[in-house]
């Protein structure tokens, strides 16, 4: 099973600074496999990355993902308001499918 | 529009079964599969396998093989998730979600809450 990690836990930022989400794989993952999803509460996940930095129709260009083998990351440009939330990693090229635990971005 | 409808909010007893439903509308609903991923109170995501909708075969997480049993009607595109045995282990939202090989998991069920309690 490929173990997916996320750091920093939490992370505490302002409306328009930067987010850089990071996500790292036990074993190395095929980068076309590699997702990020947000998901806030009471809500489902929904597909913000995958393909390891494709975006979905409809998600919004400051959202952008990059890496390769085990390190990947997430980076949103200019915080907007409904950003804050909780994101995963997962990756799908391997069973079982597996996400990491999460990243909370919350309101400084 | 891709629409996954679950059934409502379930609440059983310990030892018993349970079986939520995903009704797709949007697209061919037997030409993609459908995965299911459950998430614990205040916890993260955890996948539990998909079906496909077409030929009716299925692949479980380890975890789950023996207890949960996926199946499909696609007569009136809806897909099934079972799971038996319950203990307070198995509290969780449940989710339907549709599953691309290239994109992953691109529409998601609104979840349905399965509470286990005596």
């Amino acid at each position: 099973e490929i173990v997916m990690t996320q750091s920093p836990g939490t992370l505490s930022l302002s409306p328009g600074e930067r987010a850089t989400l990071s996500c790292r794989a036990s074993q190395s993952v095929s980068s076309i496999y590699l997702a990020w999803y947000q998901q806030k509460p009471g809500q489902a996940p929904r597909l913000l990355i995958y393909g390891t930095s494709s975006r979905p129709t409809g998600i919004p260009d400051r959202f952008s993902g990059s890496g390769s083998g085990t390190d990947f990351t997430l980076t949103i440009n200019r915080l907007e308001p409904e950003d804050f939330a909780v994101y995963y990693c997962q990756q799908y090229g391997s069973s079982p499918i597996t996400f990491g635990p999460g990243t909370k971005v919350d309101i400084k | 529009q891709v629409q996954l409808v679950q059934s409502g909010a379930e609440v059983k007893k310990p030892g018993a079964s349970v079986k939520v439903s995903c009704k797709a509308s949007g697209y061919t609903f037997s030409g993609y599969y459908m995965h299911w991923v459950r998430q614990a109170p205040g916890q993260g995501l955890e996948w539990m396998g998909w079906i496909n909708p077409n030929s009716g075969g299925t692949h479980y997480a380890q975890k789950f093989q023996g207890w949960v049993t996926m199946t499909g009607d696609t007569s009136i595109s809806t897909a099934y998730m079972e799971l038996s045995r319950l203990t307070s282990d198995d509290t969780a939202v449940y989710y339907c979600a549709r599953g691309e090989v290239m994109t992953g998991h691109d529409f998601w069920g609104q979840g349905t809450l399965v509470t286990v309690s005596s």
